[in-house]
Parts: C-alpha cells; structure tokens; sequence
C-alpha cells in the first residue's frame, strides 16, 4: 500500500510552547487528510478533515485555535498543538486519501506527545 | 450524531481458531465501511472494506459480513495466529462522500499460542 510518513514520532515539549507535527503522502497525491487523537487503550478520535487548498472541517469540541490544520500541498499537512498542557499530551495519528475514486485511506505511525 | 460502536472489548482465542469481531454502527446511511488492524505504537493498518451494496466480502484468512438490517458489522479471521494480536476498529464513513472516517470502540484480539 501507499505510504504516510508522520514526524516527529516522538515529542516532549514544555506547558505552553506549541508543537508541529508533519504528516506526508510519499507516493501518491492526498487530496484529503484525517488527524486523529487516540489516548490510551481508547479509539480514534477524528479531530478534523482537512481538503488540500482549503480550510480544514474540524469534529465539535475540537478548538480549531489549539489544534492549527494546515493541507497546503498534496502531499504534506501539518498539526500544530498550540500552547500545550500537559492534557493534551496523547497519540496523534493522521491518515491521506488519495483521490476521488480511491477509497482507501492510509495512515501514518502517530506521533507520541507528551507535554511537561 | 453518529457513532460505531463494538460490543467485545477483549476476545481472547487459542492459536488456529477462527475470530469473530463484531461491530454496531448507528448511521444507516452509511455506504463504506473499513476494518483497521492496530498495534501497539503504531497506525492502524487496513485489513478489509465492505461497501454497503454488499453483505459479504472475503480476502486471505479475513471475511467482513455485512448486515444493514440490524446495522451490524463483523470480522471473521480464520485459523488466528499469534500475529494476529493487536486492537480492531471498524470504521466508517457515513455518507460524507469520505469526508469523514470515524471509528468505533475497538476490540483487543488476544491469540495464545
């Protein structure tokens, strides 16, 4: 299958200082991305879905101020945690699809965060 | 709003036995569905896909069934293996045109050799 590389897959920052985290299609063009949060021994929890060239559609509950989507290319989009606390520290999973007709979505190895 | 569902959250089989993974959903108008493998640390994996004009659909050692009537989905994984150990999600997308792929609950498939 096609390939998602996310990065950093690990990360500890301190309260208050923001935190990128890269999500990248390496073989093929996403025209949509997925960002998920998943805490421990819990699901996935859909954040938001980002179109490339557009805004991203963030899930209710999720501060679309904390948690910056950014799709500007078809191959990168990007989460930026914004003035972390040490509850938003948890398992951050994004996942591309390609295309219209590509049904399939891949998904990146998560990044771990932990905030200090 | 919508919302899926698992009703196991730890099955545990012995080594060649067949895995029955199941999974509710609440949206009937939901036309894709996906089961997504997980282990630990890691992404999940995908594993089979059923669009909702079909009620079966086999690949190697895995079979999704499908039943729109009771909205019920399932993943059947035949003679398990120790490597087949990790967390299952069902997954679907609704009718958003695969604008949204949401999760369920997820069972924790336990395989002793």
């Amino acid at each position: 299958g096609a390939v998602v590389s996310q990065h950093p897959s690990r990360v500890i920052c301190k309260s208050g200082t923001s935190v990128k985290i890269e999500c990248r299609s390496l073989d093929f063009q996403a025209t949509t991305m997925f960002w998920y949060r998943q805490f421990p021994k819990q699901s996935l929890m859909l954040m938001a879905t980002s179109n490339e060239g557009s805004k991203a559609t963030y899930e209710q509950g999720v501060e679309k101020d904390k948690f910056l989507i950014n799709h500007a290319s078809l191959t990168l989009s990007t989460l930026t945690v914004t003035s972390a606390h040490p509850e938003d520290s948890s398992f951050y999973i994004c996942s591309a699809r390609a295309g219209v007709t590509n049904t399939e979505a891949f998904f990146g190895q998560g990044t771990r965060l932990t905030v200090v | 709003g919508e919302s899926v569902g698992l009703h196991l959250p730890t099955l545990s089989v012995q080594e060649g036995d067949n895995s029955i993974i199941n999974c509710a959903y609440s949206n009937s108008a939901s036309d894709y569905f996906i089961w997504y493998k997980q282990e630990s640390g890691k992404g999940p994996q995908f594993i089979i896909d059923i669009r909702s004009n079909m009620d079966k659909r086999q690949g190697q050692r895995v079979t999704v069934l499908l039943n729109k009537t009771v909205k019920h989905l399932s993943l059947q994984i035949a003679a398990t293996q120790p490597g087949d150990s990790a967390v299952y999600f069902c997954a679907e997308t609704g009718n958003t045109g695969f604008q949204k792929l949401v999760f369920g609950t997820g069972t924790r498939l336990l395989v002793s050799p």
